[in-house]
Parts: structure tokens; sequence; C-alpha cells
């Protein structure tokens, strides 16, 4: 079935980095593209940015502008998100998601990767 | 503060009708389409509802529908049921610059 699996949790220290993978199954990996969402402990979502596999164009959300990036490995079917200079406001549940082509909506949700930032 | 507002609770009997606003801007909400709506249980992942205002996904059942007057948008859950306890969040693509997406705060809904 399609599915998107997420990599395990993590624990960081502040001014770390931190990368998540989030690999794809189950459709055809380029013709969609992923964003990446957050979720604060108790708090709503956040869309941080999004990536296009099939020729790799990103656009990141602007209060995350040099502190991430996104990739994707096609051969693996695998996207990543790295943050840098991790700061404790950056501790949430990191989720990845397809996204449907043309309408800004996504259908298919990883199962999230929870970041702590703590010293 | 989120883009959108979203009350933060909402409460209904089995069997009834409630209904769940996202009010946004002529940059997101009120100027294009692309409404969606999510569905999240505790310590889940969020699941797609509605999008583009008012499709449904496969799967989903129809006693959830989607509407959108002016800048605000609604999602409205017929014949409530304990299953329908969750958080609802919606969202919308903005003009507004980066981000291109926007959330709502989310409304706890309560089915008594």
């Amino acid at each position: 079935q399609v599915q998107l699996v997420q990599s395990g949790a993590e624990v960081k220290k502040p001014g770390a980095s931190v990368k998540v993978s989030c690999k794809a199954s189950g459709y055809t990996f380029t013709s969609y593209g992923i964003s990446w969402v957050r979720q604060a402990p108790g708090q709503g979502l956040e869309w941080m940015g999004w990536i296009s596999a099939y020729n790799g164009n990103t656009n990141y959300a602007q209060k995350l502008q040099g502190r991430v990036t996104m990739t994707t490995d096609t051969s693996t079917s695998t996207a990543y998100m790295e943050l840098r200079s991790l700061r404790s406001d950056d501790t949430a549940v990191y989720y990845c998601a397809r996204e449907l082509t043309g309408d800004h909506a996504f259908d298919i949700w990883g199962q999230g990767t929870m970041v702590t930032v703590s010293s | 503060q989120s883009a959108l507002t979203q009350p933060a609770s909402v409460s209904g009997s089995p069997g009834q009708s409630i209904t769940i606003s996202c009010t946004g801007t002529s940059s997101d909400v009120g100027g294009y389409n692309y409404v969606s709506w999510y569905q999240q249980h505790p310590g889940k992942a969020p699941k797609l509802m509605i999008y583009d205002v008012s499709n449904r996904p496969s799967g989903v059942s129809n006693r959830f529908s989607g509407s959108k007057s002016g800048n605000t948008a609604s999602l409205t859950i017929s014949g409530l049921q304990a299953e329908d306890e969750a958080d609802y969040y919606c969202s919308s693509y903005t003009s507004s610059s980066t981000p291109d997406v926007v959330f709502g705060g989310g409304t706890k809904l309560t089915v008594l």
C-alpha cells in the first residue's frame, strides 16, 4: 500500500543538526512532491517547506530559510529534511507528507519523528 | 498565532451535526479554492478529510463535507459518532509569500 515511513526519534543538543528521512513506497515517487510539517508538543501544525521529487525544486517557509534543507534520493524513493542550529523551540514531531499535485493538500502522511532539543 | 482562525473547541451529541469554521483573508482562503481539512487523533498523524474546499478523498465518509463563503471555510460533520472526536485543522494555499501553505490553530471536537 501507499505509505511513507520515517526514521526514528532523535535527541539533540542546542546548536546541533538533525536529518530526518522519509521512505516512500507503493507509488511512483517522482510523480508527487513531499512537504514537511511539524507539530510542537500540544500545539498546531506548521508547514516547513516542500520539495519536488521530480526535479528537486524546493520552497521553504521564510522563518526557516537558511536553517533547513530538503533533499530527495530517487534511487531509494527517500526524502530527507535537515534542520541546523537547533533550538529548544524546534522540539516537535516532524511529519513528511505527500502533496496532491496542484492542490496543496497532503493525502499520505508519515508516522512522525519526534525531535527533542535539550541540553 | 496561526494564520487561519478556528474555534478552539466545539462539541455535539451523537447523531447531531456540527460545523467548524476557518477564517482567513483574501490572500488565502478567500482567494483560492485550495482549502483542506485534516483530522488528527491523539498521538497519530493527521488524516486528509477534505481538499479543494469540498472534495472528499476516497474512503472518507460522506458525513464530512466542506464549503466556503468569502474568507471563511467550513467543515460540517453530520451524524456525529464517537470516533469523530479528534482535533481538526484547516489549511489553505496562501499567496502572501512563503510559507505557501498555512494552517489553522486547530479545533478540538468533543462528542458528548
